[in-house]
Formats: structure tokens, C-alpha cells, sequence
């Protein structure tokens, strides 16, 4: 069956960095359009960044744009996420979610991964 | 920015109906997604473009949208319904969008 597993969160200080991972099984990862999506404690969801099957086409939302990058690995059914800069309001459980079809809807979600950023 | 604005919450007793709202600027035009998720939980995906179902989602769920809203509907609703829902679209300038998020609450 379909499993996505993060990892990587923890606790940092603000200004630090963290390397989220996503680790894909029971499907086609390289078929497949990816995104970091987050929710802040008792908040909604809000995505992230967004990158295509083969990694040629990468978005971000206006409040992570030149602090984080997505990336992705085929060959090991693997996305990631760089973090820099973190900020307190960056705090939040970080949810990996695929698409079968791009600029669409989120199919399977990982269980999150939780960043505490504060000093 | 595109803004998706959904009431904050829902009560509906055991076997009746739950209507969900989701508005934004002519959403009709758009396929809006719907996800369910409870407490400690990763949101699942319940209704997709606009009214289609997953599988394994039972046919109480459904969706429908037109002009400015786009709606949830959960029949007979069960005690294990009681969750937030959020709705999603995708627009070309503002990229992935949520709604605010309902809670729904099962008396």
C-alpha cells in the first residue's frame, strides 16, 4: 500500500536550518507531483512547495520563497525539504502529500513531522 | 490571493445531515477538493473535483459546486464523522489554496 514517511523534524533555534525528509513506497514515486504542505498548532492547513515528477518544476508559497527548497531523488523514492532561516511562525507539523495529476488534489498524505522553531 | 472562506463550525445530530460551505470568488470554475482529518491525524482526501469519491470513501459523502460555493455533504452522519474539513482549490495565482476549516461536530 501507499506509505510516505517523514522525518528530519526537531526542535531549532531561529535563523537555524533543518533537512526534512520523505521517504515514498507502494507506488510509481517518479510518476508522481509532490508537495510540503504545514499546519501550525491549532491552525490550518498551508501549503508549502510544490515540485513536478521530474523535478523540472518547482514552486513556493510567498512566505518560504528564498528561505527553503524542495527537492527530490527518484532513484531513492525520496523528497526533501531544506529549510534556512527558520522563524518562530515556521513552527509546525510538515506533511508531505502526492498527486497523480499536477495543480490538483493531494491523494495520500505522509503522518507529519513536527518543526518547533524557538530559542 | 485567492481566499477560501468556510464556516469555523457545524453541529449536527447522529443520522442527519451535515452541509459543509466553502466560498470564494466564482469557485465554480475551479475543481474543489475536500480532506477530512481528526485529531493527531494527516488529513484524508473524501471528495475530489468538485464530487467525485475515493475509494474506499462511503457514498455519504458528496459534493457539489456552483458560483460562489462549493458544498459538503454528509448523510446520516455517524459519531466517527466528528472531524475538521478543510476544502482545496488550485489557482493560477495563488497556487495551492486551503479553506479556513470547519469543525464538525457530532451532538
Amino acid at each position: 500500500q501507499v506509505q510516505l514517511v517523514e522525518s528530519g523534524g526537531g526542535l531549532v533555534k531561529p535563523g537555524g536550518s533543518l533537512r526534512l525528509s520523505c521517504a515514498a513506497s507502494g507506488f510509481t514515486f517518479s510518476d508522481y507531483y509532490m508537495s510540503w504542505i504545514r499546519q501550525a498548532p491549532g491552525k490550518g492547513l498551508e501549503w508549502v512547495s510544490y515540485i513536478s515528477s521530474s523535478g523540472s518544476t518547482i514552486y513556493y508559497a510567498d512566505s518560504v520563497k528564498g528561505r527553503f527548497t524542495i527537492s527530490r531523488d527518484n532513484a531513492k523514492n525520496s523528497l526533501y525539504l531544506q529549510m534556512n532561516s527558520l522563524r518562530a511562525e515556521d513552527t509546525a507539523v510538515y506533511y508531505c502529500a502526492s498527486e497523480a495529476r499536477p495543480y490538483s488534489y493531494f491523494d495520500y498524505w505522509g503522518q507529519g513531522t513536527l518543526v518547533t522553531v524557538s530559542s | 490571493s485567492y481566499v477560501l472562506t468556510q464556516p469555523p463550525s457545524v453541529s449536527v445530530a447522529p443520522g442527519q445531515t451535515a452541509r459543509i460551505t466553502c466560498g470564494g470568488n466564482n469557485i465554480g470554475s475551479k475543481s474543489v477538493h475536500w480532506y477530512q482529518q481528526k485529531p493527531g491525524q494527516a488529513p484524508v482526501l473524501v471528495v475530489y473535483d468538485d464530487s467525485d469519491r475515493p475509494s474506499g470513501i462511503p457514498e455519504r459523502f458528496s459534493g457539489s459546486n456552483s458560483g460562489n460555493t462549493a458544498t459538503l455533504t454528509i448523510s446520516r452522519v455517524e459519531a466517527g464523522d466528528e472531524a475538521d474539513y478543510y476544502c482545496q482549490v488550485w489557482d493560477s495565482s495563488s497556487d495551492y489554496v486551503f479553506g479556513t476549516g470547519t469543525k464538525v461536530t457530532v451532538l
